[in-house]
């Protein structure tokens, strides 16, 4: 166990919905990531946040949005969905937000029909 | 651009004998490398890291060797056993400090 909890584990929406996932971080650690993983594919980040600002913005969707809290959790918001966001979306979090190791959730398969 | 890959997709190797998952990186400036572990339908789990002052470092029957010289990092896996069946990712940090990820190596342990 990670520490790292994503919820919920699966999700099931239509096109053109918005869906909303959910993650705390690792007791401590002050940054949170969001990755995308399609099958059998690697790991596109999206986006980390450290301390409730952004940081760092990798290939994330105009779509897409996401915020951390004052408690640290973060969400990641998913809307007009399309078929090929159909992913697994994991959170890590890591205690200062660079250069070092990600903790990682055991991820949102998220499935778009 | 920066960037880091893998040199072979799937790697089989035989139960018991060790395996030597390779990377190479193509940002000089990179001080920071990450290997990690993912199994099916998990998230990737931490396996071992080293910093570029450092050209080797070992674990619990792991090993990650780094050669600047090359560009070249690898991962070597010490009696491979069926728990060690997974994808496994390299990463390396880029300019501005975030992880960039490797596509991937997929092992199969042959009993």
């Amino acid at each position: 166990d990670s520490g790292v909890t994503q919820t919920p584990k699966h999700l099931i929406t239509a096109t053109g919905q918005r869906v909303t996932l959910r993650c705390s971080p690792r007791s401590g650690d002050l940054s949170v990531y969001w990755y995308q993983q399609s099958l059998d594919q690697g790991l596109q980040f999206l986006i980390q946040y450290y301390n409730g600002e952004e940081r760092a913005k990798g290939n994330i969707l105009e779509r897409f949005s996401a915020q951390q809290f004052p408690d640290l959790h973060s969400e990641l918001n998913l809307s007009s969905l399309e078929l090929g966001d159909s992913a697994l979306y994991f959170c890590a979090s890591s205690v200062q937000g660079a250069n070092e190791k990600l903790f990682f959730g055991s991820g949102t398969q998220l499935s778009v029909l | 651009g920066e960037s880091v890959g893998l040199h072979l997709p799937t790697l089989s190797v035989q139960e018991g004998d060790n395996s030597i998952i390779n990377c190479a990186y193509s940002n000089s400036a990179s001080d920071y490398f990450i290997w990690y572990k993912q199994e099916s339908g998990k998230g990737p789990q931490f396996i071992i890291d080293i910093r570029s002052n450092m050209d080797k470092r070992q674990g619990q029957r792991v090993t990650v060797l780094l050669n600047k010289t090359v560009k070249h990092l690898s991962l070597q896996i010490a009696a491979t056993q069926p728990g060690d069946s997974a994808v496994y990712f390299c990463a390396e940090t880029g300019s501005n400090y975030q992880l960039i990820w490797g596509a991937g190596t997929k092992l199969i342990i042959k009993p």
